[in-house]
């Protein structure tokens, strides 16, 4: 069964401290993986897509990591701020070749950042 | 504009109800979702269209109903509800779903969701 867990489930960080979010899935054959923020009771926002060729991208404050061999992405946050307190969702989508499966989601981590 | 807009934003409907659920987008997109999301727990995939197609179904009762009347609109009509369906309800978009080789056409534009009260 292809799976994605995201762990911690919710993690509570300073104002100004660098953090990382971990997500791991268990089929390396994967296609790409996205990291969303959703804020409560609203749409996911995309934050950064990796294709399987990608070892990590760059928007920001953020970095997202890719290592298909051990499963794993990082996403990591620098000089964290209360605005970025959310739940924060990877996303993997599955396949080989031509063809690609849904998108499966982890459970999320939810991020709140204190004054 | 890289917006998906959905309404209404909360419904709150009887188990015997007909509603729907609207999303549209401008991005000339060619690929729309509809996703279920119950609290603190990720979203579940229920249908794709794809160039105005349903493409896939997962399994969802037949009391959702989904429509795209054109590629920039996509609708979910419900009916005789039950209180278990409550949950916030997404709608994406993304560039194409079949041809995703790309970062360009891969990347989901999600809707704010309407929140689904059944009483």
């Amino acid at each position: 069964k292809q799976e994605v867990t995201q762990i911690p489930a919710a993690l509570s960080v300073p104002e100004g401290e660098n953090l990382v979010l971990n997500c791991s899935f268990t089929d390396s054959a994967i296609y790409n993986l996205q990291w969303f923020r959703q804020d409560p009771g609203k749409g996911l926002t995309s934050l950064l897509l990796i294709q399987s060729s990608q070892r990590e991208q760059t928007s920001g404050r953020l970095n997202a990591s890719l290592d298909k061999s051990s499963g794993r992405s990082t996403l990591y946050i620098a000089a964290s701020q209360p605005g970025d307190s959310a739940t924060y969702l990877c996303a993997v989508r599955y396949g080989r070749g031509g063809t690609a499966s849904k998108l499966t989601f982890g459970t999320g981590t939810r991020l709140q950042v204190t004054l | 504009d890289t917006e998906v807009t959905q309404t209404p934003k909360h419904l709150v409907m009887g188990m015997t109800n007909k509603k729907s659920l609207k999303c549209e987008q401008h991005m000339g997109h060619r690929a729309m979702y509809w996703y279920k999301q119950k609290a603190k727990k990720p979203p579940e995939l229920m249908f794709v269209y794809s160039y105005e197609k349903l493409s896939i179904n997962e399994s969802v009762p037949s009391r959702f109903s989904p429509e795209c009347p054109n590629s920039s609109l996509l609708n979910l009509h419900l009916h005789a509800l039950q209180p278990e369906d409550s949950a916030l309800y997404l709608c994406a978009s993304s560039r194409d779903y079949l041809r995703i080789r790309t970062a360009t056409n891969e990347k989901l534009f999600f809707g704010s969701g309407t929140q689904l009260s059944v009483l």
